[in-house]
């Protein structure tokens, strides 16, 4: 097993650009992907294999991964990106999944 | 479009077994592209990955679940089930049935496998 750490909060201004980092050991050897979950709702892929973008998905979201980093870019942030944020990714395998603990965003 | 139906109760008394059923629409089980996955999230707290399973019935489990977790499936019914033996009041959570995509990327080494589309979680409490 492997642990996925998240900041618990990142604030940002309408407008401005949210960085939302996870850090593991597997991450240099694994993808990350991230999802968005808004209250009362099922989580939302917005990111997989590190940087691409699902359908649907706007272009505002972009990922990147370096290391053992892997980071959520939310550009131009809206109100309605107010939202927890989760990264996971899993082992070599598929045997093994994990969540980070999540990222609460919270748009002033 | 897909759609994930999950049903079962909604109270289960500590001690009891938690059987919760995914029904899948829009698609097919029985493809080789594809796990088929249970999550659950405690009230106020973080998305944790259950256990997932493969239509031919390999399943795979979260090893702080393992000793109490079965994943089975059904494709002749397209759904797949959860059973969650010897609950406790920690085990409160909504439950959440997903697909999700898997394969071995060849180019990186690095496998796949992620959750594209979610059923809408309930909230199962055990209480008494």
């Amino acid at each position: 097993s492997y642990e996925m750490t998240q900041p618990p909060s990142v604030s940002v201004s309408p407008g401005q650009t949210a960085r939302i980092t996870c850090s593991a050991d597997a991450l240099p050897k694994q993808y990350a992907f991230w999802y968005q979950q808004k209250p009362g709702q099922a989580p939302v892929l917005v990111i997989y294999k590190d940087t691409e973008r699902p359908s649907g998905i706007p272009e505002r979201f972009s990922g990147s991964s370096s290391g053992t980093t892997a980071t959520l870019t939310i550009s131009g942030v809206q109100a309605e990106d107010e939202a927890d944020y989760y990264c996971q990714s899993a082992d070599s395998s598929g045997s093994y999944v994990a969540f980070g603990g999540g990222t609460r965003l919270t748009v002033l | 479009q897909l759609q994930l139906q999950k049903s079962g109760p909604g109270l289960v008394k500590p001690s009891e077994t938690l059987s919760l059923t995914c029904t899948v629409s829009g698609g097919s089980i029985n493809n080789r592209n594809f796990y088929w996955g249970w999550i659950r999230q405690p009230p106020g707290k973080g998305l944790e990955w259950i256990g997932h399973i493969f239509y031919s019935g390999s399943s795979y489990y979260n090893p702080s679940l393992k000793s109490r977790v079965t994943i089975s499936v059904d494709t002749s019914k397209n759904q797949f089930s959860l059973r969650l033996s010897s609950v406790t009041a920690a085990d409160t959570a909504v439950y959440y049935c997903a697909r999700m995509p898997g394969r071995y990327d060849v180019l990186t080494g690095y496998y796949v496998l992620y959750f594209d589309y979610w059923g809408q979680g309930s909230l199962v409490t055990v209480s008494s």
